[in-house]
């Protein structure tokens, strides 16, 4: 079955830099990769995502990119923001809906 | 439109017990993916429902188990509880049911195995 990796597992990055969360793949028959932030005892919320059709996507102060023949991808926040500090997950998709997720990053976001 | 609903949101059980957990979906959602999320194995997956018919298992035992029911509401039932078996439920509806569709998260039931 599909296993994703993530790394680092925490970061800590002052107030306006720029934070760079990677992530690997092992099924190449994945397509589908999101993006989600969970805040301390809140629900999983999709932040962005990318199909594999597209190496880049960006909205707003996140974007992610995409390459299909290392089989990673990554997340760039930046400009970050207190309010981004939260634990983020990456998750690939083979087939309709079945999400296997990375272990997650824990970024802490100092004022 | 209304979020992802789950019921209970939390749960205590005793081992050997069985347990039903409930998720609606967003209206017009006919997707419904099971998660379990654990602070040692992460986010899991454990099956997903749509149109009544289940179309993905991840690595679970039998004794976790669900259907969908027309309307597009999913239960799952977890038999035999376990003390491992602790942990929070997350439920994800999706409006497509083709892989890429976007997944959105209900609240989660949290399960204590005693």
């Amino acid at each position: 079955g599909e296993n994703v990796e993530q790394h680092p597992s925490t970061l800590s990055v002052q107030e306006g830099d720029s934070a760079v969360i990677k992530c690997t793949y092992s099924d190449s028959a994945s397509n589908y990769f999101p993006w989600y932030k969970q805040e301390l005892g809140k629900r999983p919320q999709l932040i962005i995502d990318i199909r594999s059709n597209v190496g880049e996507k960006k909205d707003q102060r996140i974007a992610v990119t995409l390459n299909k023949t290392a089989k990673h991808f990554s997340l760039h926040i930046t400009e970050t923001q207190p309010e981004d500090s939260a634990v983020y997950f990456c998750a690939a998709s083979t087939g309709a809906n079945n999400l296997f997720f990375g272990t997650g990053t824990r970024l802490t976001v100092i004022p | 439109k209304a979020g992802v609903t789950q019921t209970p949101r939390y749960l205590i059980k005793t081992r050997g017990q069985q347990v039903t957990l409930s998720c609606s979906p967003i209206s017009g959602h006919r997707s419904v993916s099971w998660y379990q999320q654990t602070p040692g194995q992460g986010l899991q997956f454990l099956f997903e429902y749509f149109s009544e018919t289940q179309r993905n298992k991840g690595n679970f035992p039998g004794r976790f188990s669900g259907r969908q029911f027309s309307n597009s509401r999913s239960e799952m039932n977890v038999s035999t509880l376990e003390l491992g078996d602790s942990a929070l439920y997350l439920c994800a509806s999706s409006s497509a049911g083709t892989s890429g569709a976007k997944q959105f998260f209900g609240p989660g039931t949290r399960l204590t195995v005693l």
